[in-house]
């Protein structure tokens, strides 16, 4: 199973675009990025899932580099709703795992006025 | 439309007594999972049911055990509690035929165990 490795956590100011970057050195052929964000006393949320190149949708963008090995989340112009932890996840999109997800430590962003 | 819901919110219960916590799936999904999470970590997978049947099993003990009805809401039973069970327990559904690492989480219910 290839294992993630973000940074433990991150600050940043109202406005700003934050990047989280997650390595994943042991990544499959058929492995997908999939990143979770979860606020305090909630669920973890799906935000973004990519293979390749670029991904963007209405909350974040994640960039993958042509050899795969990291990923990075960027989050434009960051709010104080933002503040959560974000989780990277590596693995099929179907079978992989038998059907489960595996959740590292995350990086706990907290967002400042 | 209502998402994954939980029950009981909180719950507190002392050593050795056992607990059962209650999950609904969102509307049309038919696997459920359920993951603990402890303070500080990312959730751990406990087991996924499919057609009221346990597919997938993390490495819990048995004293961890399930059960998925016909309309595939789901329960988590724990026996003999522990205070290392102290944790939010997090329910996750997903519809068929959909990607296994999209899935949607409730709430949770955070246990307490004195």
């Amino acid at each position: 199973l290839a294992k993630t490795t973000q940074p433990i956590s991150m600050d940043s100011y109202e406005g700003q675009e934050v990047n989280i970057t997650c390595s994943h050195n042991n990544i499959a052929t058929n492995d997908y990025i999939t990143w979770y964000q979860q606020f305090p006393s909630q669920g973890p949320r799906f935000i973004i899932q990519g293979y390749k190149t670029k991904v963007t949708n209405e909350v974040a963008s994640l960039f993958i580099p042509a050899d795969r090995k990291s990923s990075t989340l960027s989050l434009p112009r960051v709010s104080l709703s933002d503040t959560a932890v974000y989780y990277c996840l590596v693995g099929a999109r179907y079978g992989g795992s038998q059907g489960n997800l595996i959740f590292g430590k995350g990086t706990k962003l907290s967002v400042k006025p | 439309d209502a998402g994954v819901t939980q029950s009981p919110t909180h719950l507190i219960k002392t050593r050795g007594q056992q607990v059962t916590l209650r999950c609904s799936p969102k509307s049309g999904h038919d696997t459920v999972s359920w993951y603990q999470q402890a303070l500080g970590q990312g959730p751990q997978f406990i087991f996924q049911y499919y057609e009221e049947e346990e597919r997938q099993r993390g490495n819990f003990p048995d004293r961890f055990s399930g059960h998925q009805f016909p309309n595939y809401s789901s329960e988590l039973n724990v026996n003999a509690l522990l205070l290392g069970d102290s944790a939010l327990y997090l329910c996750a559904s997903r519809p068929p035929i959909s990607p296994d690492n999209e899935q949607f989480f409730g709430p949770g219910t955070r246990l307490t165990v004195l």
